[in-house]
């Protein structure tokens, strides 16, 4: 298994641009999620998705959009990308949504946003 | 959200044993307490979970007292590769991980 997967690994982005952030996992997980992590901070949530089909907006939505058409896949989209959206994101994926499942991660995109 | 207290940050010299204390003195009676583990440069990987009292793996062993308002990951004899930063989440699966949140964690630094 290649466990979750995250595309691309670095990105440079001008104010305004749009862009997808891909992840996919092949473990059949039900949960899937969306992190930032800005230095110093700990991870915050942005989009979470139980199940194909059903999205939820985490912590710190604003600016992101996501969708889940299949299990697999998970992409999170900036509309128009700010400098604020500078930082590392991570996917995560978990058999079911619940803290007491282990939760996988990607390794992360860093973007930034000039 | 399941509020947890954990030091910034600690240093220890490799070949010691290293405690790091979570406090959660609002744990719900179903809550579990997962530690994760975060090298630089990578996304937070699992390392233990625990109910109560005392659980072990190959790479930790958590310590959780009766009340369970605080839990103890601890680090036999760590090496350099261990410097990361430590999370402590707490919550249940009927919360969701939506529920949970990652904090800003525990930075260890093994010093040679």
């Amino acid at each position: 298994n290649a466990g979750v997967t995250q595309t691309p690994k670095f990105q440079v982005l001008k104010t305004g641009q749009s862009m997808t952030l891909q992840c996919a996992q092949d473990m059949n997980h039900e949960y899937m999620s969306w992190y930032r992590q800005d230095p110093g901070m700990g991870l915050r949530l942005i989009h979470y998705s139980v199940g194909a089909g059903i999205t939820d907006q985490g912590e710190v939505p604003n600016g992101y959009n996501v969708s889940r058409s299949t299990t697999e896949d998970f992409p999170l989209r900036l509309l128009s990308a700010a400098p604020s959206q500078t930082s590392v994101y991570f996917c995560a994926s978990s058999r079911t949504s619940g803290p007491q499942e282990t939760q996988y991660f990607g390794p992360g995109t860093r973007l930034l946003v000039l | 959200l399941a509020k947890t207290t954990q030091p910034i940050s600690m240093d220890s010299y490799e070949g010691q044993e290293v405690n790091i204390t979570c406090s959660h003195n609002n744990i719900a009676t179903n809550d579990y307490i997962t530690w994760y583990q975060q090298f630089p440069s990578q996304g937070p990987r699992f390392i233990i979970q625990g109910y109560k009292t005392k659980v072990t793996n190959e790479v930790a062993s958590l310590f959780i007292p009766a009340d369970r308002k605080s839990s103890t990951l601890s680090l036999p004899r760590v090496s350099l590769s261990d410097t990361a930063v430590y999370y402590c989440l707490v919550g249940n699966n009927s919360g969701g991980y939506q529920k949970v949140t990652f904090g800003t964690g525990t930075k260890l630094q093994v010093i040679p």
